[in-house]
């Protein structure tokens, strides 16, 4: 089993559209939470930190559920522009735990 | 200007070719990683470098080696390489606390698509 998992896609969404993500992770003693976003022929790029209560950034949501071992993105009102590939990312326990990184859900805004 | 360089963007090589990748980060960083993106894997961790040390080798083949000769530069030395080997290598930097800890978020360089033949 893979250490972070999510569906790869691809999420096939009008404009407008709200659009949820969610990642599941296997080691429990997990500690940081990301989403990364990664354009077609691009670097991954920080979207944002996923805190244990919750937080919010604009049209982005992220939640964390400790107790089932999954993380959740939620786009709403869906731009063109939002079409990517976004990573969810797990850093593993400990201080010099390192990041694990998610296959990717790729996401297709459509007009 | 970006904050993590790499070049070169693309590099086609052959099997019994040397050549090197290069990295050079102007964030103030004090860590800075090799990643390998294959076509639907995710991203796999390679090298970490903590205050120029090496503290990770992520049981990476002898053909891939790394040197870091200060903290805002990172070289992927290359040499026999396979055709499996083609893909996107993505340096990046972050800051980590003491004890090493990596709580920062990572920056990424734009990557070298590599391409063995």
């Amino acid at each position: 089993r893979k250490e972070v998992e999510q569906d790869p896609g691809p999420f096939n969404v009008p404009e407008g559209a709200t659009v949820a993500f969610n990642c599941t992770y296997s080691n429990s003693a997990s500690q940081s939470f990301f989403w990364y976003r990664q354009d077609c022929r691009k670097e991954p790029k920080l979207l944002m930190s996923v805190y244990s209560s919750g937080n919010e950034d604009g049209r982005f949501t992220a939640q964390l559920n400790r107790a089932s071992q999954y993380i959740s993105l939620l786009i709403r009102d869906s731009k063109l522009s939002d079409s990517a590939t976004y990573l969810c990312v797990v850093k593993r326990s400990g201080n010099t735990g390192k990041l694990i990184f998610g296959q990717g859900t790729t996401l297709q805004v459509k007009p | 200007e970006t904050g993590v360089t790499q070049t070169p963007r693309h590099l086609v090589m052959g099997m019994t070719n040397k050549k090197s990748l290069k990295c050079e980060q102007h964030l103030g960083h004090n860590a800075m990683y090799w990643y390998k993106q294959s076509a639907k894997k995710p991203l796999e961790l390679m090298f970490v470098y903590n205050f120029k040390e090496q503290t990770e080798n992520n049981s990476v083949p002898s053909r891939f080696s790394p040197e870091c000769p200060n903290s805002s530069h990172l070289f992927l030395h290359l040499h026999t390489l396979q055709p499996e080997d083609s893909a996107l290598y993505l340096c990046a930097s972050s800051q980590a606390g003491q004890g090493g800890s990596y709580n920062s978020p990572l920056h990424f360089g734009n990557g070298t698509r590599l391409t063995v033949t």
